[in-house]
């Protein structure tokens, strides 16, 4: 069974410091997609980015900057320099890879971030 | 920007109520999921299609809900009768899937069922 670990359920963070969001997974399977989606105040699901399980090349888009290694089954999160629009809730997620079947996601539960002015 | 469209946004009824919730996934996506969002539980799948074909609804009530895709632009949730325990927000997801390439999912805007 799949299973998607985000113990921090809630962080503070004052505006233009940097916050990591923590993400522990667990999955029998050789090959996976891990994900983040971005949920705003308003309630939608943003997708925000998707790694291969073949790829542990670190990769960075602007603020946002994301951590994969598979010897501690980790993919964080980290946002420098946070802004009030960052405020939000952020979800890791996994899936079954490439050419295995369903694509279903496993969430965790949530890292809601507030990022004060 | 593409995108997948959910209706309603907001829904209020009565307990025993059937409800329909539609939607319609980006065009040329062949897999729709549907998941279920509340406090206790998180995000759930509840349902999903490949190509129009039923492949999971193990995350359904089944006596109460079903899941349909009677074409490759719509999918609807249904649920009868409705109870007060079904209030949640519920997720359609569409992506791209075929053999070793695939995109990922994107969601909906949900629709916000309460159930008085």
């Amino acid at each position: 069974a799949q299973k998607v670990t985000q113990a921090q359920t809630e962080i503070s963070v004052v505006e233009k410091e940097d916050v990591t969001l923590d993400c522990v997974y667990e999955t029998r399977d050789t090959t996976y997609y891990l994900f983040w989606y971005k949920q705003p105040p308003s309630g939608e699901l943003v997708f925000l980015i998707r790694r291969n399980s073949f790829d542990e090349q670190n990769e960075i888009s602007g603020r946002y900057s994301w951590n994969f290694q598979k010897s501690t089954s980790s993919f964080n999160f980290t946002i420098t320099a946070s802004q009030v629009v960052d405020s939000a809730v952020y979800f890791c997620a996994l899936s079954d890879g490439p050419g295995a079947g369903s694509y279903q996601l496993t969430f965790g539960k949530g890292t809601k971030l507030s990022v004060i002015p | 920007d593409a995108r997948v469209t959910q209706t309603p946004r907001h829904k209020v009824t009565e307990m025993g109520q059937e409800v329909t919730m539609r939607c319609q996934p980006i065009l040329g996506h062949n897999t729709v999921f549907w998941y279920r969002q509340t406090m206790m539980q998180g995000l759930e799948l509840l349902a999903y299609f490949r190509n129009r074909a039923p492949l999971d609804d193990s995350g359904m009530p089944k006596d109460r809900f079903s899941a349909e895709m009677p074409d490759a632009t719509l999918a609807t949730l249904k649920i009868q009768p409705s109870e007060p325990r079904d209030s949640a927000v519920y997720f359609c997801a569409s992506g791209l899937v075929g053999g070793y390439s695939n995109q990922p999912q994107h969601f909906g805007d949900g629709t916000r069922l309460s159930i008085l």
